[in-house]
Protein backbone atom coordinates (compact mmCIF):
# COMPACT_ATOMS: atom_id res chain seq x y z
CA UNK A 1 0.00 0.00 0.00
CA UNK A 2 1.46 3.48 -1.13
CA UNK A 3 2.12 6.09 1.80
CA UNK A 4 1.35 9.60 1.72
CA UNK A 5 2.97 11.83 -1.01
CA UNK A 6 3.58 15.16 -1.90
CA UNK A 7 5.01 16.75 -3.95
CA UNK A 8 7.22 18.79 -5.17
CA UNK A 9 9.76 17.79 -2.39
CA UNK A 10 12.00 20.64 -2.88
CA UNK A 11 11.38 24.23 -3.86
CA UNK A 12 13.03 27.61 -3.75
CA UNK A 13 10.50 30.60 -4.18
CA UNK A 14 11.15 34.39 -3.97
CA UNK A 15 9.61 36.89 -2.05
CA UNK A 16 6.20 37.64 -3.84
CA UNK A 17 5.39 34.28 -5.43
CA UNK A 18 3.31 32.28 -5.33
CA UNK A 19 3.21 28.59 -4.37
CA UNK A 20 1.08 25.55 -4.42
CA UNK A 21 1.85 21.56 -2.74
CA UNK A 22 -0.09 18.35 -3.40
CA UNK A 23 -0.47 15.99 -1.36
CA UNK A 24 -2.15 12.42 -2.45
CA UNK A 25 -3.32 10.13 0.63
CA UNK A 26 -2.75 6.91 1.67
CA UNK A 27 -5.72 5.32 -0.59
CA UNK A 28 -9.02 4.98 0.91
CA UNK A 29 -7.90 7.62 3.39
CA UNK A 30 -10.49 10.48 3.64
CA UNK A 31 -9.35 13.35 5.52
CA UNK A 32 -5.98 15.27 5.12
CA UNK A 33 -4.32 17.45 7.34
CA UNK A 34 -1.51 20.39 6.67
CA UNK A 35 1.10 21.37 9.10
CA UNK A 36 4.16 24.04 9.08
CA UNK A 37 7.41 22.99 10.42
CA UNK A 38 10.07 24.82 11.49
CA UNK A 39 12.96 24.39 13.66
CA UNK A 40 12.44 24.55 17.46
CA UNK A 41 7.89 25.00 16.66
CA UNK A 42 6.77 21.92 16.60
CA UNK A 43 3.99 21.29 13.98
CA UNK A 44 1.76 23.86 13.76
CA UNK A 45 -1.74 23.04 12.45
CA UNK A 46 -2.66 24.50 8.90
CA UNK A 47 -5.88 22.86 7.83
CA UNK A 48 -8.06 19.64 8.28
CA UNK A 49 -9.87 18.38 5.24
CA UNK A 50 -12.70 15.69 4.93
CA UNK A 51 -15.05 14.88 1.92
CA UNK A 52 -13.60 17.72 0.39
CA UNK A 53 -15.01 20.23 3.37
CA UNK A 54 -12.66 22.18 5.51
CA UNK A 55 -13.43 21.46 9.02
CA UNK A 56 -11.15 23.81 10.46
CA UNK A 57 -8.28 26.33 9.68
CA UNK A 58 -5.41 26.88 11.89
CA UNK A 59 -3.94 30.40 13.07
CA UNK A 60 -2.47 31.48 9.61
CA UNK A 61 -3.51 34.80 7.02
CA UNK A 62 -5.42 34.21 4.63
CA UNK A 63 -2.32 34.12 2.12
CA UNK A 64 -2.30 30.47 2.98
CA UNK A 65 -5.27 28.16 1.64
CA UNK A 66 -5.83 24.75 0.71
CA UNK A 67 -8.93 22.57 -1.37
CA UNK A 68 -9.56 19.20 -1.10
CA UNK A 69 -10.47 17.09 -4.55
CA UNK A 70 -13.20 14.23 -4.41
CA UNK A 71 -10.66 11.76 -4.96
CA UNK A 72 -9.36 12.97 -1.24
CA UNK A 73 -6.09 14.40 -3.16
CA UNK A 74 -5.73 18.00 -1.26
CA UNK A 75 -3.18 20.97 -2.55
CA UNK A 76 -2.67 24.10 -0.35
CA UNK A 77 -1.24 27.31 -1.83
CA UNK A 78 0.43 29.77 -0.19
CA UNK A 79 0.04 33.32 -2.13
CA UNK A 80 2.69 36.83 -1.73
CA UNK A 81 5.33 34.46 -0.09
CA UNK A 82 7.35 35.86 2.54
CA UNK A 83 10.92 35.00 4.14
CA UNK A 84 9.18 33.71 7.16
CA UNK A 85 7.13 31.15 5.22
CA UNK A 86 10.42 28.83 4.74
CA UNK A 87 9.26 25.65 6.36
CA UNK A 88 8.83 21.88 5.77
CA UNK A 89 5.39 21.97 4.71
CA UNK A 90 3.86 18.39 6.08
CA UNK A 91 0.75 16.50 4.58
CA UNK A 92 -0.86 13.83 6.70
CA UNK A 93 -3.88 11.45 6.19
CA UNK A 94 -6.20 9.13 8.09
CA UNK A 95 -8.89 6.74 7.43
CA UNK A 96 -11.83 8.56 8.84
CA UNK A 97 -12.27 11.21 11.65
CA UNK A 98 -8.52 10.58 12.94
CA UNK A 99 -10.63 10.39 16.38
CA UNK A 100 -8.02 7.31 16.97
CA UNK A 101 -4.88 9.39 16.87
CA UNK A 102 -3.23 7.87 14.22
CA UNK A 103 -1.91 10.06 11.66
CA UNK A 104 0.38 9.14 8.43
CA UNK A 105 2.65 11.57 7.28
CA UNK A 106 4.17 12.18 3.56
CA UNK A 107 8.11 13.13 4.13
CA UNK A 108 6.64 16.99 3.13
CA UNK A 109 7.73 19.76 0.95
CA UNK A 110 10.48 21.85 1.78
CA UNK A 111 10.02 25.66 0.71
CA UNK A 112 12.54 28.17 1.02
CA UNK A 113 11.62 31.28 0.03
CA UNK A 114 14.56 33.90 -1.16
CA UNK B 1 -5.50 28.65 24.56
CA UNK B 2 -4.55 24.69 23.83
CA UNK B 3 -0.74 24.17 24.07
CA UNK B 4 1.63 21.15 24.87
CA UNK B 5 4.67 21.85 26.52
CA UNK B 6 7.73 19.17 26.63
CA UNK B 7 11.00 19.34 27.11
CA UNK B 8 13.47 20.87 23.75
CA UNK B 9 16.45 17.99 24.29
CA UNK B 10 17.20 14.85 26.30
CA UNK B 11 20.15 12.93 26.82
CA UNK B 12 20.71 9.30 27.93
CA UNK B 13 23.20 6.62 27.20
CA UNK B 14 22.62 3.54 25.17
CA UNK B 15 20.92 0.75 26.79
CA UNK B 16 19.51 3.02 29.51
CA UNK B 17 15.91 4.10 29.94
CA UNK B 18 14.52 7.46 29.23
CA UNK B 19 11.52 9.04 29.65
CA UNK B 20 9.85 11.96 28.07
CA UNK B 21 7.19 13.93 29.14
CA UNK B 22 4.27 15.99 27.81
CA UNK B 23 2.34 18.55 30.18
CA UNK B 24 -1.06 19.49 28.36
CA UNK B 25 -3.21 22.04 28.41
CA UNK B 26 -6.94 21.60 26.26
CA UNK B 27 -10.02 21.55 27.21
CA UNK B 28 -11.34 18.13 25.80
CA UNK B 29 -9.68 15.93 23.46
CA UNK B 30 -9.74 12.39 22.46
CA UNK B 31 -6.46 11.22 23.58
CA UNK B 32 -2.92 11.37 23.63
CA UNK B 33 -0.43 10.37 20.78
CA UNK B 34 3.42 10.16 20.30
CA UNK B 35 5.14 10.42 16.79
CA UNK B 36 8.70 10.32 16.07
CA UNK B 37 10.57 12.00 13.46
CA UNK B 38 14.04 11.74 12.48
CA UNK B 39 16.15 13.97 10.20
CA UNK B 40 15.09 14.60 7.41
CA UNK B 41 12.30 11.94 8.01
CA UNK B 42 8.50 12.25 8.20
CA UNK B 43 6.88 11.84 11.86
CA UNK B 44 5.78 8.46 12.24
CA UNK B 45 3.40 7.35 14.76
CA UNK B 46 4.26 5.18 17.88
CA UNK B 47 1.39 4.89 20.22
CA UNK B 48 -1.95 6.36 21.63
CA UNK B 49 -3.20 6.64 25.00
CA UNK B 50 -7.15 7.62 25.04
CA UNK B 51 -7.77 5.88 28.77
CA UNK B 52 -5.62 7.28 31.79
CA UNK B 53 -2.77 4.52 32.15
CA UNK B 54 0.22 2.74 30.49
CA UNK B 55 0.55 1.55 26.68
CA UNK B 56 3.32 -0.93 25.49
CA UNK B 57 4.60 -1.19 22.13
CA UNK B 58 7.74 -3.25 22.49
CA UNK B 59 10.68 -1.06 23.92
CA UNK B 60 8.16 1.97 24.03
CA UNK B 61 5.54 2.31 26.36
CA UNK B 62 3.18 5.54 26.79
CA UNK B 63 1.37 6.64 30.08
CA UNK B 64 -1.40 9.26 29.93
CA UNK B 65 -3.18 10.93 33.17
CA UNK B 66 -5.88 13.08 32.29
CA UNK B 67 -6.25 14.55 36.47
CA UNK B 68 -2.93 15.77 36.20
CA UNK B 69 -3.36 16.77 32.15
CA UNK B 70 -0.02 14.98 31.90
CA UNK B 71 1.65 11.88 30.20
CA UNK B 72 4.90 10.72 29.09
CA UNK B 73 6.92 8.39 26.70
CA UNK B 74 9.53 5.66 28.10
CA UNK B 75 11.78 4.59 26.25
CA UNK B 76 13.75 1.59 27.33
CA UNK B 77 16.71 -0.15 26.20
CA UNK B 78 17.94 2.89 24.08
CA UNK B 79 19.49 2.12 20.70
CA UNK B 80 21.71 4.57 18.53
CA UNK B 81 19.01 4.83 16.32
CA UNK B 82 16.17 6.34 18.69
CA UNK B 83 18.03 9.64 18.52
CA UNK B 84 15.15 11.55 17.19
CA UNK B 85 13.00 14.09 17.82
CA UNK B 86 9.56 12.74 19.54
CA UNK B 87 6.42 14.60 19.39
CA UNK B 88 3.32 14.42 22.18
CA UNK B 89 -0.10 15.45 20.29
CA UNK B 90 -3.72 15.75 21.59
CA UNK B 91 -7.19 15.33 18.97
CA UNK B 92 -8.67 18.15 19.90
CA UNK B 93 -12.60 17.00 20.77
CA UNK B 94 -14.79 18.36 18.45
CA UNK B 95 -12.25 20.83 17.15
CA UNK B 96 -11.16 18.87 13.56
CA UNK B 97 -7.38 19.05 14.67
CA UNK B 98 -4.45 17.90 16.07
CA UNK B 99 -2.04 19.92 18.32
CA UNK B 100 1.39 19.36 18.52
CA UNK B 101 4.23 20.03 21.19
CA UNK B 102 7.53 21.87 19.88
CA UNK B 103 8.95 18.15 20.17
CA UNK B 104 12.13 16.97 22.56
CA UNK B 105 15.04 16.14 21.15
CA UNK B 106 16.70 13.25 22.23
CA UNK B 107 20.31 12.28 21.71
CA UNK B 108 21.92 8.69 22.60
CA UNK B 109 24.95 8.34 23.57
CA UNK B 110 27.44 5.57 23.70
Amino acid sequence: KAGVTQTPRYLIKTRGQQVTLSCSPISGHRSVSWYQQTPGQGLQFLFEYFSETQRNKGNFPGRFSGRQFSNSRSEMNVSTLELGDSALYLCASSPGDANTGELFFGEGSRLTVL
Amino acid sequence: GQSLEQPSEVTAVEGAIVQINCTYQTSGFYGLSWYQQHDGGAPTFLSYNALDGLEETGRFSSFLSRSDSYGYLLLQELQMKDSASYFCAVRVAGGFKTIFGAGTRLFVKA
